[in-house]
């Protein structure tokens, strides 16, 4: 079955920086990647997500970047806010299934 | 949020009782999902229904018991539970069975603590 990697585990960032959030997955036959948000006590929240056949996709202050060939996928947060504290979880779904393989998360602090 | 919902909220139980949590979707989606989450661990998925039809248990053990009574509700029937069962479970609901690149939408959860 898949395999995803999330590193790292814990990132703190001054408000105003940019934090990036690594994932990566062993099944080639995955080809969505979603990622969660889950702010402290809250249920996880889907914040952005990207396909296969698309090597980057932009919402405001948050992207995300695939490599297929390296299978890596990446979510980048600018300009971070307080706000934006909370434990991002990225996700890899193969094609044939509906089994979401999520990464071990990673809680970022945003210092004021 | 109302999409998702689950009661209860908290759980304490002894490792004898028997107990249920209750997820139900408001979105008209034909798949629910149950995942455990434990601190430092990733999201373990346990099982999927896919319209009322139970098509993944990922070895989870016979202490869980799920029931999925029509596509709107899905219930966890827990029995004789051991303390490391203590997480927060989480509902999930989704539009598309089988389509890999169907989003879901997670419910609050239920803290479940085993004494």
């Amino acid at each position: 079955g898949e395999n995803v990697e999330q590193h790292p585990s814990t990132l703190s960032v001054q408000e105003g920086d940019s934090a990036v959030i690594k994932c990566t997955y062993s099944d080639s036959a995955s080809n969505y990647f979603p990622w969660y948000k889950q702010e402290l006590g809250k249920r996880p929240q889907l914040i952005i997500d990207i396909r296969s056949n698309v090597g980057e996709k932009k919402d405001q202050r948050i992207a995300v970047t695939l490599n297929k060939t390296a299978k890596h996928f990446s979510l980048h947060i600018t300009e971070t806010q307080p706000e934006d504290s909370a434990v991002y979880f990225c996700a890899a779904i193969p094609w044939t299934g509906n089994q979401f393989y999520f990464g071990t998360g990673t809680s970022l602090t945003v210092i004021p | 949020e109302t999409g998702v919902t689950q009661t209860p909220r908290h759980l304490v139980m002894g490792m004898t009782n028997k107990k249920s949590l209750k997820c139900e979707q408001h979105l008209g989606h034909n798949a629910m999902y149950w995942y455990k989450q434990s601190a430092k661990k990733p999201l373990e998925l346990m099982f999927v229904y896919n319209f009322k039809e139970q098509t993944e248990n990922n070895s989870v053990p016979s202490r869980f018991s799920p029931e999925c009574p029509n596509s709107s509700h899905l219930f966890l029937h827990l029995h004789t539970l051991q303390p490391e069962d203590s997480a927060l479970y989480l509902c999930a609901s989704s539009q598309d069975p089988g389509q890999a690149r169907d989003t879901q939408y997670f419910g609050p959860g239920t803290r479940l603590t085993v004494l």
